[in-house]
Order: structure tokens, then C-alpha cells, then sequence
């Protein structure tokens, strides 16, 4: 079974139009994160979520919402989408124990081309 | 200035060869993690440090928290330890911040 998973793993659409990218965790963890990976392989954090409640939200266009259903879940949307979006999109979860985050399991990315 | 700085940038080694990566970083931290992206894209987290060393199978990872370094040393090198490895520090004001990565090939 599939630990972290998203969809879709790819995604290629115009300028201008809203996407959501979905994660979902079978992990039982209470803390999800969204980073972005650009085209030099950097990796930075978007987002992090702890009990469906927003705990880390770095400098990110407000076109980018994150949506936590409930813990298993994360979704990413973004609205207005413009070229320098284009970029591979890494879900990741993991447990807050003793005040201590552990280790992340990182989900397989989502691949965006903005046309 | 990145807060978290690795060397090297691209590392070749032969086969059986004993590698050694470094990270180090400028800001108070609570863990360390060292991360392996694979060719395909898929990220594997290696290790998570607050303190000390760590050891899996051929990879131990240890952090001198004084120093402010961590270094990621793979024993008796294999191909299939080609991928790049990233070093991100989780700071104790709960910032993420990531190294530009090392990319490793190991040459049979």
C-alpha cells in the first residue's frame, strides 16, 4: 500500500487557468507538509499542517491555498496559474510526538507545466 | 547567503569507494535530516538528528551541534547509491530550510 500518494502525477495546463493537487497519508501521521522542488532540483516548504490546523505557511503567493479536509488529507490549489509555477510538487507527512517532529515520508511529486 | 550549505556539488566515485558528504548550517535547529532523491525523482528520507550518529545498513550520518555541521558517509559504495542527497535543517523556529543537494554517481 502506498504510504503518501498524490494526484495526479502529472499535470500540464494553460496560463491563467486553477488546479488542485491531492495528497492523501494511510500513515496515521498528524502533520503534513507541500514543498516546492524549481527547475535547479531546489526543494523549499510551501506549507505544513498539524491536525488539519496551518502551522508553517511560508512566503507563497495567496494563488496558493492549502485545504485540509481532515489529517489523512492536504490538498494544494492554486488559482490564477502562471509560468514560474511549473515546478514538481512534493507531499510529505509525519508524527509529532514529545513536542518533536519525526522523520517525513515524502510522496512520489507532481509534475506542473504551465503552458 | 544559503542557511545551509553542502559540499561538494557533484561527487564521482568508483565502486567500494568510501564517501563522505558534508552540510553545515547557520541557524539554532531542532533536527537534521539527511534526504536521498533518486534519478526518478522520488525523495527517501535517510536520517533524522537532534544529536550524535546514526547507522543503516552501509549510510551512518552524524552532527557535531557545536560545530554546526553534519556529514553523510556511505561505506563500500554501490551504483545504486546514485542519486543526489540533501541536507535540511528544521530550525528552532520551526523554518525549514534545505542544501542545494550533492549529486553522487558511483562508476562500477
Amino acid at each position: 500500500d502506498t504510504a503518501v500518494s498524490q494526484t495526479p502525477k502529472y499535470l500540464v495546463t494553460q496560463m491563467g487557468n486553477d488546479k488542485s493537487i491531492k495528497c492523501e497519508q494511510n500513515l496515521g501521521h498528524d502533520t503534513m507538509y507541500w514543498y516546492k522542488q524549481d527547475s535547479k532540483k531546489f526543494l523549499k516548504i510551501m506549507f505544513s499542517y498539524n491536525n488539519k490546523e496551518l502551522i508553517i505557511n511560508e512566503t507563497v503567493p495567496n494563488r496558493f491555498s492549502p485545504k485540509s479536509p481532515d489529517k489523512a488529507h492536504l490538498n494544494l490549489h492554486i488559482n490564477s496559474l502562471e509560468l514560474g509555477d511549473s515546478a514538481v510538487y512534493f507531499c510529505a507527512s509525519s508524527f509529532l510526538a514529545g513536542g518533536y517532529y519525526n522523520e517525513q515520508f515524502f510522496g512520489p511529486g507532481t509534475r506542473l507545466t504551465v503552458l | 547567503k544559503n542557511e545551509v550549505e553542502q559540499s561538494p556539488q557533484n561527487l564521482t566515485a568508483q565502486e567500494g569507494e568510501f564517501i563522505t558528504i558534508n552540510c553545515s548550517y547557520s541557524v539554532g535547529i531542532s533536527a537534521l535530516h539527511w534526504l536521498q532523491q533518486h534519478p526518478g525523482g522520488g525523495i527517501v528520507s535517510l536520517f533524522m538528528l537532534s544529536s550524535g550518529k546514526k547507522k543503516h545498513g552501509r549510510l551512518i550520518a552524524t552532527i557535531n551541534i557545536q560545530e554546526k555541521h553534519s556529514s553523510l558517509h556511505i561505506t563500500a559504495s554501490h551504483p545504486r547509491d546514485s542519486a543526489v542527497y540533501i541536507c535540511a535543517v528544521r530550525s528552532t523556529g520551526n523554518q525549514f530550510y534545505f542544501g542545494t543537494g550533492t549529486s553522487l554517481t558511483v562508476i562500477p
